[in-house]
């Protein structure tokens, strides 16, 4: 079975401290897809990253950065310098192809991050 | 730029009867477009995967008659809720990727909330 766990519901950060969002996923599929998504108070969800089982080389992007280690099944999201426009709910998901051929997205139950100045 | 609108944001209908979404990419063509539901409890799933000129491609589980989506032109693609029920009221996103884009990055509407009395 597809399973997506994001295990910390809620953390809270000051200010410029770095935080780690968990993401791990279940999957007995080769192929497969993860993505970040994350949805601020105002609702309007953001796309943050896809990345194929494949590639397993880490990405940073400005003061975001993914880290996807496939032997612990994991893809954890990092915010460095965290400011209070990061207070969010952040999405992992994983992305299957099934066996009639159609695909299946699966969501983790998000992790709320609380910035505070 | 890459800004996607949603009509209308809210609705309530009695059951039964059909509410239509529209989804529309303002300032860039789009090819693909996805639809979301979002439950009360925050909970996210991607419903299906909408193609300008084609069928849409559904995520398992979805039922197709049940959510009639068509996307009829680069910068707009519309969900029908036919027949619907109280359990179908939920937060419906949209969201759009580049015509031709060389990544994967999808642009999210405001997103409408359904209510079926």
């Amino acid at each position: 079975a597809q399973k997506v766990t994001q295990a910390q519901t809620e953390i809270s950060v000051v200010e410029k401290e770095d935080v780690t969002l968990d993401c791990v996923y279940e999957t007995r599929d080769t192929t497969y897809y993860l993505f970040w998504y994350k949805q601020p108070p105002s609702g309007e969800l953001v796309f943050l990253i896809r990345r194929n089982s494949f590639d397993e080389q880490n990405e940073i992007s400005g003061r975001y950065s993914w880290n996807f280690q496939k032997s612990t099944s994991s893809f954890n999201f990092t915010i460095t310098a965290s400011q209070v426009v990061d207070s969010a709910v952040y999405f992992c998901a994983l992305r299957i192809l099934t066996v009639g051929g159609g695909f299946k997205t699966i969501f983790g139950a998000g992790t709320r991050l609380f910035v505070k100045a | 730029g890459a800004v996607v609108s949603q009509h209308p944001s809210r609705v309530i209908c009695k059951s039964g009867t059909s509410v239509k979404i529209e989804c529309r990419s303002l300032d860039f063509q789009a090819t693909t477009m996805f639809w979301y539901r979002q439950f009360p409890k925050q909970s996210l799933m991607l419903m299906a995967t909408s193609n300008e000129g084609s069928k849409a491609t559904y995520e398992q589980g979805v039922e197709k008659d049940k959510f009639l989506i068509n996307h009829a032109s680069l910068t707009l693609s519309t969900l029908t809720v036919t027949s619907a029920h109280p359990e179908d009221s939920s937060f419906y996103i949209c969201s759009a990727r580049h015509h031709g884009a060389m990544t994967n990055e999808q642009f999210f509407g405001p997103g409408t909330r359904l209510t079926v009395l």
